[in-house]
């Protein structure tokens, strides 16, 4: 079976630093897609990033970026220049082409402090 | 915005109740998605539909059913409603299948009373 855990529940960034926020995930799938998805207090779902599990290099966008770690099974999410706006529930995600499924995980709460 | 409209945004209702969410896919979208969010909880999986059969089944309850019509728009049928499934129901659609990109809907929330 699949699994994402995202075992930060709460994390806390100054303005302008940067923050990882951890996911593992369990997948007996050589052919698999992990996401982090963002949602703000408007409780709308935005997806932030997408890895490709035969891709070896991390995805980005512009301050999004990954740190995909396969033998590991870790899909970390590292936030640069945090901004006010950054503050959202985060969660990982996957799916392999075969089950059609998306595993989320529960989800890490995080707080941007001015 | 997404392209993807859900209707209704609020929905309050009785327990023992029986209401129906509906989704419209984004244009061009295949594959409609439904998930459940309760109050401060990830996302649950509950089922799949592509260009109008069923894909996917997730963590769905024998009261809950679902179809996609030949238009494409879904709808989410719950009945003998409980107290428990006040949650937020979000409707996701995508091109193809799931490694495609989903673009999620606002989200309905349901309240039982």
């Amino acid at each position: 079976a699949q699994t994402v855990t995202q075992s930060q529940p709460e994390m806390s960034v100054q303005e302008a630093e940067t923050v990882t926020l951890s996911c593992t995930y369990d997948t007996s799938e050589s052919d698999y897609y992990l996401f982090w998805y963002k949602q703000p207090p408007s409780r709308q779902m935005i997806l932030v990033i997408r890895q490709e599990a035969y891709k070896q290099q991390n995805a980005t966008e512009n301050r999004f970026s990954v740190n995909f770690q396969k033998a590991a099974k870790s899909f970390s999410l590292k936030i640069s220049d945090s901004q006010l706006g950054d503050a959202a529930m985060y969660f990982c995600a996957a799916t392999t082409s075969g089950t059609y499924k998306y595993i989320f995980g529960t989800g890490t709460r995080l707080k941007v402090l001015a | 915005d997404s392209g993807v409209t859900q209707t209704p945004k609020h929905l309050i209702t009785a327990t023992g109740q029986r209401v129906t969410l509906r989704c419209s896919p984004r244009s061009g979208d295949l594959s409609v998605y439904w998930y459940q969010q309760s109050l401060d909880q990830g996302l649950q999986f509950l089922i799949q539909y592509y260009n109008g059969e069923e894909r996917a089944k997730g963590n769905i309850l024998e009261r809950f059913s679902a179809q996609q019509f030949p238009d494409l728009h879904s709808e989410l049928n719950l009945s003998s409603l409980e107290l428990g499934d006040s949650a937020l129901y979000f409707c996701a659609s995508s091109v193809l299948g799931a490694v495609n990109e989903q673009f999620f809907g606002p989200g309905t929330r349901l309240t039982v009373l």
